[in-house]
């Protein structure tokens, strides 16, 4: 029943890893969001897609990949794992031409050593 | 570039207690103000405003829009230890919103 579902919720690795956090809607919404809170509760957003089109891309380093198959899921890869990467990733949704809230995912927490 | 501006940062009150958290915005294609709680997990949706001066309630929270100051209030009357927690606010310009840092209050017994 899980609107939007993210996995992993915990992630704990290396410097220098590549990881990955996987994103799914079942709301049927068109826009999908990354966002990224840091260590002092500020959510900046990182990437937009609509209908599997990027359409926002903030300044995030190339580390940062995202990947859309379809429009129900928004992955979320990043190389090379730094150590200020260290934060809670949030998925989120919005149906299309909707001014209204973001619906989100319970957040992946990820832990750089 | 789009800004919110969240205060205060932090806020420790008694139960009972009435507060007031405050929101400012500068955005482009400025649509809507939304309002999120944030417990441990993720943000949990309060309020939306689109229009001016029509405050919107739920329970003993409230809120309301100023369009002209570019700002919005969050009240929170008889407060609990239930309420305890990181207030969002964010502006919605063009299906993206933009959040401030949030407020973060605490109840005490």
């Amino acid at each position: 029943d899980t609107a939007v579902s993210q996995t992993p919720k915990y992630l704990v690795t290396q410097m220098g890893n590549d990881k990955s956090i996987k994103c799914e809607q079942n709301l049927g919404h068109d826009t999908m969001y990354w966002y990224k809170q840091d260590s002092k509760k500020f959510l900046k957003i990182m990437f937009s897609y609509n209908n599997k089109e990027l359409i926002i891309n903030e300044t995030v380093p190339n580390r940062f990949s995202p990947k859309s198959p379809d429009k129900a899921h928004l992955n979320l890869h990043i190389n090379s794992l730094e150590l200020g990467d260290s934060a809670v990733y949030f998925c989120a949704s919005i149906p299309s031409g909707v001014t209204g809230e973001l619906f989100f995912g319970e957040g992946s927490r990820l832990t750089v050593l | 570039e789009d800004k919110v501006v969240q205060s205060p940062l932090s806020l420790v009150v008694h139960e009972g207690d009435t507060v007031t958290l405050n929101c400012s915005y500068e955005v482009t294609n400025f649509r809507s103000l939304l309002w999120y709680k944030q417990e441990k997990k993720a943000p949990t949706f309060l309020f939306m405003l689109t229009s001016s001066g029509i405050e919107k309630k739920s329970g003993r929270l409230s809120s309301i829009l100023d369009k002209k100051e570019l700002s919005s209030i969050l009240n929170i009357t008889a407060t609990q230890t239930g309420d305890s927690a990181i207030y969002l606010c964010a502006a919605n310009a063009g299906n993206m919103l933009t959040f401030g840092g949030g407020t973060r209050l605490m109840v005490k017994p």
